[in-house]
């Protein structure tokens, strides 16, 4: 089964905060795509990144950078020096043995005070 | 570049009411295409996706239906409308074939639903 699971629901930091938003996923495929999306107030979703199973290095844009670790199935995303932009749900998802769905964990809400 | 239309933006029902939501995308061809409805403070629900044109693949056994009578374009329909159709509705693409795995999907603007 497929499963992306994001257990912070709610998270607030004050601006300049590094934050780290957790993804745990399930696959029993050996081969699968991780995704970050960001949903503003808006309700748009934007990508952030895609990578896949067989590259675990890890990945730095900016103040966002993304740790991978298929020991643990997390993939999770840290912001560092949070700004009141940054407010917005976050999902991570997966997609694996039928390339055409992507599973969504169910989103963590991040809240950036001034 | 390519971009992805939603219309409306926003939309209020009746019960029992007929529904139409059009997605468009420009700058590629021959996308698969997803529709997705979001229940407030929720996850992403996946109802249909397409891969061309007449085909599609149902997700969630409902009230609604999808329909891809272009190649960019994609339709979800309700024939009555129910309380529990409320939602913002967000459609999606992707590239086809993807050059190795799936592509990412890139998303509308959305159409926020509104059932009374």
């Amino acid at each position: 089964a497929q499963k992306v699971t994001q257990a912070q629901t709610e998270i607030s930091v004050v601006e300049k905060e590094d934050v780290t938003l957790d993804c745990v996923y399930e696959t029993r495929d050996t081969t699968y795509y991780l995704f970050w999306y960001k949903q503003p107030p808006s309700g748009e979703l934007v990508f952030l990144i895609r990578r896949n199973s067989f590259d675990e290095q890890n990945e730095i844009s900016g103040r966002y950078s993304w740790n991978f670790q298929k020991s643990t199935s997390s993939f999770n995303f840290t912001i560092t020096a949070s700004q009141v932009v940054d407010s917005a749900v976050y999902f991570c998802a997966l997609s694996s043995y039928n390339f055409n769905k992507f599973y969504f964990g169910s989103g963590t809400k991040l809240n950036v005070k001034p | 570049s390519q971009t992805i239309h939603q219309w409306p933006a926003t939309l209020v029902q009746p019960v029992g009411s007929p529904l139409s939501l059009e997605c468009t995308v420009e700058g590629t061809s021959n996308p698969n295409l997803y529709w997705y409805r979001q229940a407030a403070g929720r996850g992403l629900q996946l109802l249909f996706y397409s891969v061309g044109i007449g085909q599609i693949s149902s997700e969630v056994p409902q009230n609604l239906s999808a329909s891809r009578p272009q190649d960019r374009q994609f339709i979800l329909s309700s024939k009555k409308l129910l309380l529990s159709d409320s939602g913002f509705y967000l459609c999606a693409w992707s590239a086809f074939p993807a050059s190795v795995g799936p592509d990412t999907q890139y998303f509308g603007p959305g159409t926020r639903l509104t059932v009374l």
